[in-house]
């Protein structure tokens, strides 16, 4: 099992350019999340996918879309990058067990710089 | 959900047991603790979680008071690789818990 897989690793944009972020998990979780994390800062939440056709708002959705492709994978589209979207993108998956028992489980990130 | 409040920094002598605090004043009757930990830059790491009843896995010890409005994470036996950002967590338990990440608590074990 990979785990949650997210593409690219690194990226450098220029201000106006857009781009997809990928984000797959092979765990059959049904849901999904989306977080950036700002340096020295705790992670926020962008979007994220209850199940496969819903998908919500979170803390901070503004300058972000979002498609939940099949039950595998969730996409982060920036249309029109700015330098304030400078961050590390982290993906997560969640399947709810039992007691309460509902951890995230993260990929290893996408480091975005917007100049 | 709730908020919670946690020290920005503590550190911790390697072998001795790491004690991390968390207040959660307004934490709701259905709402759960939860605890992360982030690894240097790497994605976040599930610990454990619990409702009212102490609990205990391979990881860590999680002490909830009775009235619910604080907790502390215990790692037994702290090791240098326990060195990380840990997050506490008050969340409802759903099929999609929206997790809300605060700053943490940066824990430094020195040798």
């Amino acid at each position: 099992n990979a785990g949650v897989t997210q593409t690219p690793k690194f990226q450098v944009l220029k201000t106006g350019q857009s781009m997809t972020l990928q984000c797959a998990q092979d765990m059959n979780h049904n849901s999904m999340y989306w977080y950036r994390q700002d340096p020295g800062m705790g992670l926020r939440l962008i979007y994220y996918s209850a199940s496969e056709g819903t998908t919500d708002k979170g803390e901070v959705p503004n300058g972000y879309n979002v498609s939940r492709l099949n039950k595998r994978e969730f996409s982060l589209r920036l249309e029109s990058a700015a330098p304030s979207q400078t961050s590390v993108y982290f993906c997560a998956s969640s399947e709810a067990g039992l007691a309460g028992r509902n951890e995230q489980f993260f990929g290893p990130g996408t480091r975005l710089t917007v100049l | 959900d709730a908020k919670t409040t946690q020290p920005p920094s503590m550190d911790c002598a390697e072998g001795r047991a790491a004690n991390l605090p968390c207040n959660h004043s307004t934490i709701s009757g259905n709402e759960y603790v939860y605890w992360y930990r982030q690894i240097h830059s790497q994605g976040p790491q599930y610990i454990i979680h619990g409702l009212k009843n102490n609990e205990t896995n391979e990881m860590a010890s999680l002490i909830i008071t009775e009235d619910r409005k604080s907790s502390t994470l215990i790692l037994p036996h702290a090791t240098l690789r326990d060195t990380a950002v840990y997050y506490c967590i008050a969340a409802k338990y759903s099929s999609a818990s929206k997790i809300i990440f605060g700053s943490g608590t940066r824990l430094s074990i020195r040798p």
